[in-house]
């Protein structure tokens, strides 16, 4: 059974940093590309970044490019993702979610449950 | 970048009711589209990709259809479980993009 286990979130000030990870299990996690989406509250989904299932390959929204980094340890079965500068408007639940293979441009096909980031003073 | 737009943002409708969803692309995105489910407090359900594949272990109730620019997602027979907000996704292109969601609602 595929499992996708996200942690990391919690309360930081504008300008602060936190670093997302999310844990796969059930799946030959270097096979799969992945990405993360996140919900503000409220609100709808919106796609953040994805990376390939070689790591070779990074992708990024505007909203968080340059600020943001992707990256996975295929050794650990893990995902991350780095959150510099934050702002109030990253506030959300991010989640972790799956493609169907290996290079980020098919559709999803699995997703986390998500960890809460709160950007406030 | 592409824009998704979902009609209509909410709905109401009745246990055994038809229900169908529309979702328009700015551009042509061939059948690159899917489609998912969410539920209060729960993470998205991928239901639909390919505009009409339907994910492995999904009831056959829900079909989606379209291609180019116009999609839809019908749920032939709405049940309790059900009602919850529907989104549909393009990945013909990055930056990857979400429609606003349409709320499926008990009348």
């Amino acid at each position: 059974e595929v499992q996708l286990l996200e942690s990391g979130g919690g309360l930081e000030q504008p300008g602060g940093s936190l670093r997302l990870s999310c844990a796969a299990s059930g799946f030959t996690f270097r096979s799969y590309a992945m990405s993360w989406v996140r919900q503000a509250p409220g609100k709808g989904l919106e796609w953040v970044s994805s990376i390939t299932g070689s790591g070779g390959t990074t992708y990024y929204a505007d909203s968080v490019k340059g600020r943001f980094t992707i990256s996975r340890d295929n050794s650990k079965n893990t995902l991350y993702l780095q959150m510099n500068s934050l702002r109030a408007e990253d506030t959300a639940l991010y989640y972790c979610a799956r493609f169907r293979g290996t290079t980020g441009t098919t559709h999803f096909d699995s997703w986390g449950q998500g960890t809460l980031v709160t950007v406030s003073s | 970048d592409i824009q998704m737009t979902q009609s209509p943002s909410s709905l109401s409708a009745s246990v055994g009711d038809r229900v169908t969803i529309t979702c328009r692309a700015s551009q042509d995105i061939r059948n690159y589209l899917a489609w998912f489910q969410q539920k209060p407090g729960k993470a998205p359900k991928s239901l639909i990709y390919a505009a009409s594949s339907l994910q492995s272990g999904v009831p056959s109730k829900f079909s989606g259809s379209g291609s180019g620019t116009d999609f839809t997602l019908t749920i032939s027979s709405l049940q309790p479980e059900d009602f919850a907000t529907y989104y549909c996704q393009q990945y013909n292109s990055y930056p990857l993009t979400f429609g606003g969601g349409t709320k499926v609602e008990i009348k």
